[in-house]
């Protein structure tokens, strides 16, 4: 129940395409949903978040998409560049609680790749 | 602003020699503190956190352990490296009991045992 699973795990796109990544959750409890984008050899970078009380939220061509009656939100790379190229992680919390239970839990990665 | 320092930035060790890895965070007061390790394609996995001085909680049973001396300080120990200890070692931070958890990852420290 705790955990989040993120497909693909391997994406190639053209670039200008539109990059298009998923995640599934269990737990209604969940209240906290980021991406991060990891460069090889880098730390992963906080990319993109939402809350349950929105739908949608959108910065730059980075656009999170969430429904919560089908317990899943997806990470949309509108015009994707070469430079976009990185391994994505979705995660979930329960952000309103302390202790483990804020703890972020993560999904296994997709590694997108965007072709010139 | 706030920063976050990882070092070392590479380490190469034999099986059986201590670790020490160390970080540490400017520009915030009592931050969490988390360490993840993540294998070569692999995702993240927490293995220690720490809401304060002196106190840890283990995530994964390991032979791994970790410290907070000071307040922006977090330090990750071993007696005793493994071959399976080998991987890309991430330290975070993030504010706050409650609330958003918007974790901040370090740049690293990429721990190869031979």
């Amino acid at each position: 129940q705790q955990q989040v699973k993120q497909s693909p795990q391997s994406l190639i796109v053209q670039k200008g395409g539109i990059s298009i990544i998923n995640c599934a959750y269990e737990n209604t409890a969940f209240d906290y949903f980021p991406w991060y984008q990891q460069f090889p050899g880098k730390g992963p970078a906080l990319l993109i978040a939402i809350r349950p009380d929105v739908s949608e939220k959108k910065e730059g061509r980075f656009t999170i998409s969430f429904n919560k009656s089908a317990k899943q939100f997806s990470l949309h790379i509108m015009d994707s560049q070469p430079g976009d190229s990185a391994t994505y992680f979705c995660a979930a919390s329960m952000g309103n609680y302390g202790g483990s239970q804020g703890n972020l839990i993560f999904g296994k990665g997709t590694k997108l790749s965007v072709k010139p | 602003s706030q920063t976050i320092h990882q070092w070392p930035a590479t380490l190469v060790q034999p099986v059986g020699s201590p670790l020490s890895l160390e970080c540490t965070v400017e520009g915030t007061s009592n931050p969490n503190l988390y360490w993840y390790r993540q294998a070569a394609g692999r995702g993240l996995q927490l293995l220690f956190y720490s809401v304060g001085i002196g106190q840890i909680s283990s995530e994964v049973p390991q032979n791994l352990s970790a410290s907070r001396p000071q307040d922006r300080q977090f330090i990750l120990s071993s007696k005793k490296l493994l071959l399976s200890d080998s991987g890309f070692y991430l330290c975070a931070w993030s504010v706050g009991v409650t609330g958003l958890n918007e974790q901040y990852f370090g740049p690293g420290t990429r721990l190869t045992v031979t």
